[in-house]
Formats: structure tokens, C-alpha cells, sequence
């Protein structure tokens, strides 16, 4: 079965200092890679993805994901990130035959001031 | 385009109770799909539903029922609430055709808590 590991559960950082967040899945087949994020009191949306192409994606607000096939791999990067980046992030993968999404676990990322 | 809408936004439920969550899409998508956030666990599908009268179950189904009978609604039905479906429910929707056909949208959620 497919699954989505998130290994950090909870990232405290400062304003601008360097964000990495892990996304490992597993799955033999050819995915989908989806990156979203969820503001608090807010639902999800898209920050970037991954269908096909350059590995390495650039989405919204300055993040971008680097696809590792050979690891099995979608991080999830900032080079300098501020407080409004304070939110829940979730990696996702999907299958192409299927509308289903395997969401991670998610990261709570804060970002003191 | 309003997206996905969710109502009600919050509610509250006595155990053994039953109510309707409300979904609908105005982007003409045919895949939509119900997710319940708990923390912790991140989201997991609960039903999903490629078409009008079509759908099927994910990950965590027991104790929800679906239909589709437009492409529009995708209502989610809980026939007696237990404690354990305390959650924040959201709904989603996508296109279908190619590999474009995961990437979802998602409405801003309605959170339950059953007593």
C-alpha cells in the first residue's frame, strides 16, 4: 500500500533562517507529488507540484520541492522564511489511474518573530 | 467561481445522533472526495467519488455513508455520531484527465464535535 512519511512533526525556526522539510513515500509506480499548505483557521491550498519534467519545482510564496526518484523523495525547501510562514504543511502523493491522494502526517512549522 | 463549498462550518453533535455535511463544487469537477483531519495523522480519505452515481471507499469509511447523484454535491452522511468521528471534515474536488487528475481543491472544512 502506498504511505507518505513526514519525519518532522514540529520545526520551530527564526525569521530568515533556511527551511527543509522531509517527505519520503513508497510507491513502485509512476506519482504525483503534491506539496500543500494549511494557514491556521484555514483549509488547504497548493503550494507546488510535481506531474512530470524538471525535478526540482518551484511553487508559491518563494518554496520549492526537488523530486529524488531514486530515493523516493519531495522536499520541501525556503532559503529564508518569515512568520507568515507559520503553518501546517502536507505532502501528498497520487497515483495517475486514481483521484486518490496519501496525505503525510504534516509539519507544523512556527516562525518566532 | 465560489470553488468548494462546506456547510455548515461547525456543529455539534450528541452521540447516536445523524446529520448531512454539504459539499459542493461549481468547477465542473468529476472526482470529489471527502478527507477528515485528526491531529497527528494528517488527512485520510474517507469516500471519493468519480462521477455522478458513482463512488467508492477510502481509507476510513465505517460509519459514513455517500451518494452522488449530481456533479455538483457530494454530501456526507454520518447516521449515528460517535466521539470517535470528532474531527474537522473537509471536502475536495478535481478534474479528471491525465495526471492533472490529483491535483484537488479543497473547501474550507467543517469541524464536528460529537458529545
Amino acid at each position: 500500500a502506498q504511505s507518505v512519511s513526514q519525519h518532522n512533526h514540529h520545526v520551530i525556526l527564526s525569521e530568515a533562517a533556511s527551511l527543509e522539510l522531509g517527505c519520503n513515500y513508497s510507491y513502485g509506480g509512476t506519482v504525483n507529488l503534491f506539496w500543500y499548505v494549511q494557514y491556521p483557521g484555514q483549509h488547504l491550498q497548493l503550494l507546488l507540484k510535481y506531474f512530470s519534467g524538471d525535478p526540482l519545482v518551484k511553487g508559491i510564496k518563494g518554496f520549492e520541492a526537488e523530486f529524488i526518484k531514486s530515493k523516493f523523495s519531495f522536499n520541501l525547501r525556503k532559503p529564508s522564511v518569515q512568520w507568515s510562514d507559520t503553518a501546517e504543511y502536507f505532502c501528498a502523493v497520487g497515483s495517475g489511474n486514481t483521484g486518490k491522494l496519501i496525505f503525510g502526517q504534516g509539519t507544523t512549522l512556527q516562525v518566532k518573530p | 467561481n465560489a470553488g468548494v463549498t462546506q456547510t455548515p462550518k461547525f456543529q455539534v453533535l450528541k452521540t447516536g445522533q445523524s446529520m448531512t455535511l454539504q459539499c459542493a463544487q461549481d468547477m465542473n469537477h468529476e472526482y470529489m472526495s471527502w478527507y477528515r483531519q485528526d491531529p497527528g495523522m494528517g488527512l485520510r480519505l474517507i469516500h471519493y467519488s468519480v462521477g455522478a452515481g458513482i463512488t467508492d471507499q477510502g481509507e476510513v469509511p465505517n460509519g459514513y455513508n455517500v451518494s452522488r447523484s449530481t456533479t455538483e454535491d457530494f454530501p456526507l452522511r454520518l447516521l449515528s455520531a460517535a466521539p470517535s468521528q470528532t474531527s474537522v471534515y473537509f471536502c475536495a474536488s478535481s478534474s479528471s484527465g491525465g495526471r492533472a487528475y490529483n491535483e484537488q481543491f479543497f473547501g474550507p472544512g467543517t469541524r464536528l464535535t460529537v458529545l
